[in-house]
């Protein structure tokens, strides 16, 4: 099976411009996290969906948001870039709820200037 | 809220020296799992513990879990330099896949 994939995987936006970032979750899995890493704060969990709904969000402001579609592929989109989203945002899947290992991809390394 | 904690922060070692690090939690636990991140890598996963005082092995790797569930440790037995990298604890806190890392810890291995 093919693995998690994310697209760009680099990327340079400048203060108040929005982004767009996507992930391809393993086929056949339904849950797709999404999370941010940074030097200063680590991995903190943005949010995760399964089945188009989004069953958890982590402690983040409204510019952040997500979506996913019926092929579980997913979205997630960042509105007013400050500088301190300049991140390393990896998502994962996993096959299921309850507690499943998550496949994470080789995430999107966001840069804002 | 929620703090876990890990201990050391960085660790360097000489190849074949044991290395260990631990996790620890301000809340009990719920599962706990384990990830590897190589430099310039994603994290990838290891191992599992769901049960108090659970101990599972993975070759060279001992994972353990804490009797009150509020600590693990992962330990490192004759450490090789494919073990360089970042290590998170990891508490699956309502089942539903939103991790809450802890903090990591670094590991070099000289050669």
């Amino acid at each position: 099976k093919a693995g998690v994939t994310q697209t760009p995987r680099y990327l340079i936006k400048t203060r108040g411009q929005q982004v767009t970032l996507s992930c391809s979750p393993i086929s056949g899995h339904r849950s797709v996290s999404w999370y941010q890493q940074t030097p200063g704060q680590g991995l903190q969990f943005l949010f995760e969906y399964f089945s188009e709904t989004q069953r958890n969000k982590g402690n983040f402001p409204g510019r952040f948001s997500g979506r996913q579609f019926s092929n579980s592929r997913s979205e997630m989109n960042v509105s007013t870039l400050e500088l301190g989203d300049s991140a390393l945002y990896l998502c994962a899947s996993s096959a299921g709820q309850g507690a499943a290992e998550q496949y994470f991809g080789p995430g999107t390394r966001l840069t804002v200037t | 809220g929620q703090q876990v904690m890990q201990i050391p922060q960085y660790q360097h070692v000489q190849e074949g020296e044991d290395f260990t690090t631990y996790c620890n939690s301000s809340t009990t636990l719920s599962n706990i799992q384990w990830y590897k991140q190589r430099p310039g890598g994603h994290p990838v996963f290891l191992i599992q513990l769901v049960k108090s005082g659970e101990v599972k092995k993975q070759k060279r790797l001992t994972f353990q879990f804490g009797e009150a569930k509020k600590n693990s440790s992962l330990h490192i037995t004759a450490t090789q330099t494919t073990d360089v990298g970042t290590y998170f604890c990891a508490d699956d806190q309502t089942g539903a896949n939103n991790l809450f890392f802890g903090t990591g810890t670094r590991l070099t291995v000289i050669p």
